[in-house]
């Protein structure tokens, strides 16, 4: 049990293009989800935070107008960077938790290349 | 906010020896402590997790520590195998979670 996915796993898109991330909770409803970056060789850093049904909440710095996220059900979040630049190239990774439980499952992330 | 600290930042062992890995927090408010195993190209894997109220928790070769006074904690891995090469992760959590910068972890055969 809990499973979570993303989709695409991988992308390379073009300087100034849109891309949408897609993270599901395949066999729980999250009532939670995160959304994390990670450079080659550091560590997550947290980008947001979406419950569903509300707006999400950025972490400092993180500028909401070029990552927007939607959660719109118990089982989708999706991440959109809009007009994505080369240093937007990065590791995207989800995550999902139950309810008011602390655990977070983790999805297989998504590479991002923007050429 | 929440800080933490994780150490070493690499470490190599002999297969079959054992492998430790510390971290420290901030918040005191932190009441949720997991491991994540990450290997190249994947997301974090769970490995083990340990609330405040527990002060061990063991599952077979993994044994994770929590000193709530000290406000570390701690992994270990006994008879470690090639396989569990990879970065690990240590996270503290309130509400969210906060992560540790990693330990990449050899296990030379």
């Amino acid at each position: 049990g809990a499973v979570v996915s993303q989709h695409p796993s991988w992308v390379i898109c073009k300087s100034g293009t849109s891309v949408k991330i897609e993270c599901r909770s395949l066999d729980f409803q999250a009532t939670t989800m995160f959304w994390y970056r990670q450079f080659p060789k550091q560590s997550l850093m947290l980008m947001a935070t979406s419950n569903e049904g509300s707006k999400a909440t950025y972490e400092q710095g993180v500028e909401k107008d070029k990552f927007l996220i939607n959660h719109a059900s118990l089982t989708l979040s999706t991440l959109t960077v809009t007009s994505a630049h080369p240093e937007d190239s990065s590791f995207y990774i989800c995550s999902a938790r139950q309810g008011a439980l602390n655990e977070q499952f983790f999805g297989p992330g998504t590479r991002l290349t923007v050429l | 906010g929440e800080n933490v600290e994780q150490h070493p930042s690499t470490l190599s062992v002999q297969e079959g020896d054992s492998a430790v890995i510390k971290c420290t927090y901030s918040d005191s408010a932190s009441n949720y402590f997991p491991w994540y195993k990450q290997e190249l190209g994947k997301g974090p894997q769970l490995i083990i997790d340990i609330r405040s109220n527990v002060g061990e928790k063991k599952d077979q070769r993994i044994a994770v520590t929590l000193n709530k006074t000290a406000k570390h904690f701690s992994l270990h891995i006994t008879e470690t195998q090639p396989e569990d090469s990879a970065v690990y992760f240590c996270a503290a959590s309130y509400s969210g979670l906060v992560f540790g910068k990693g330990t990449k972890l050899t296990v030379n055969p």
